[in-house]
């Protein structure tokens, strides 16, 4: 069974809009979210992470809201950029720490000009 | 200081052989957990371990199995290869259970 969703396999965004990736988990154990980026032929980059205890982090143009009632957290790059093209993770741990982690299937993002 | 590297980059085996990937941590490191990542899906944990010894395990039948040195690498040995191991092999390294920092993986194909 699939613990940590993604419903979009793909999305396109132009430049200088705003991205939007979704993410939604089942198990209510999880307390520690994090999203990864992954370019071709290069292991997950870390991005940014939020602890169950907030509902939104922020760093730069990184932006990651959690839902907790909804189960729900999202993504949001403001404004997007090309060199942003890249398949992104959503990830969860039950842990409260960025170890042993559960992945979504990813959500191929692509900025056009 | 020197990033997270996996050996080989690409292997092919046999259906029934065994193989071995390694993975050299970060410096400062002393944990490095394993990944399996499937066409299409993400990476799934396989185990993690923590100086030297193994610190949780994943949904994985015992054929898989790894180890840590001294010096904080590690090796991630599949025994009785099926063509469904084949994937992408991500291992990464941390400070505890702090950020991990991931390699650039090893692509297995089993045939």
């Amino acid at each position: 069974d699939q613990q940590v969703k993604q419903n979009s396999p793909s999305l396109s965004v132009q430049e200088g809009r705003i991205s939007i990736l979704n993410c939604d988990y089942t198990n209510s154990m999880f307390d520690y979210f994090l999203w990864y980026k992954k370019y071709p032929a290069e292991g997950p980059t870390f991005l940014i992470s939020i602890s169950s205890i907030k509902d939104k982090n922020e760093d730069g143009r990184f932006t990651v809201f959690l839902n907790k009632s909804a189960k729900h957290l999202s993504l949001h790059i403001v404004p997007s950029q090309p060199g942003d093209s890249a398949v992104y993770f959503c990830a969860a741990s039950y842990t409260g720490t960025a170890s042993k982690l559960t992945f979504g299937t990813g959500t191929r993002l692509q900025v056009t000009l | 200081e020197t990033g997270v590297t996996q050996s080989p980059t690409h292997l092919i085996k046999t259906r029934g052989q065994q193989v071995t990937l390694r993975c050299s941590s970060q410096s400062g490191h002393n944990t490095v957990s394993w990944y399996q990542q499937a066409l299409g899906q993400g990476p799934q944990f396989i185990f993690q371990y923590y100086r030297e010894e193994e610190n949780g395990r994943g949904n994985f039948p015992p054929r898989f199995s790894g180890l840590q040195f001294p010096n904080y690498s590690s090796e991630l040995n599949v025994n009785a290869l099926e063509l469904d191991d084949s994937a992408l092999y991500l291992c990464a390294s941390s400070l505890g259970d702090g950020e991990a920092f991931f390699g650039q993986g090893t692509r297995l194909t089993v045939v």
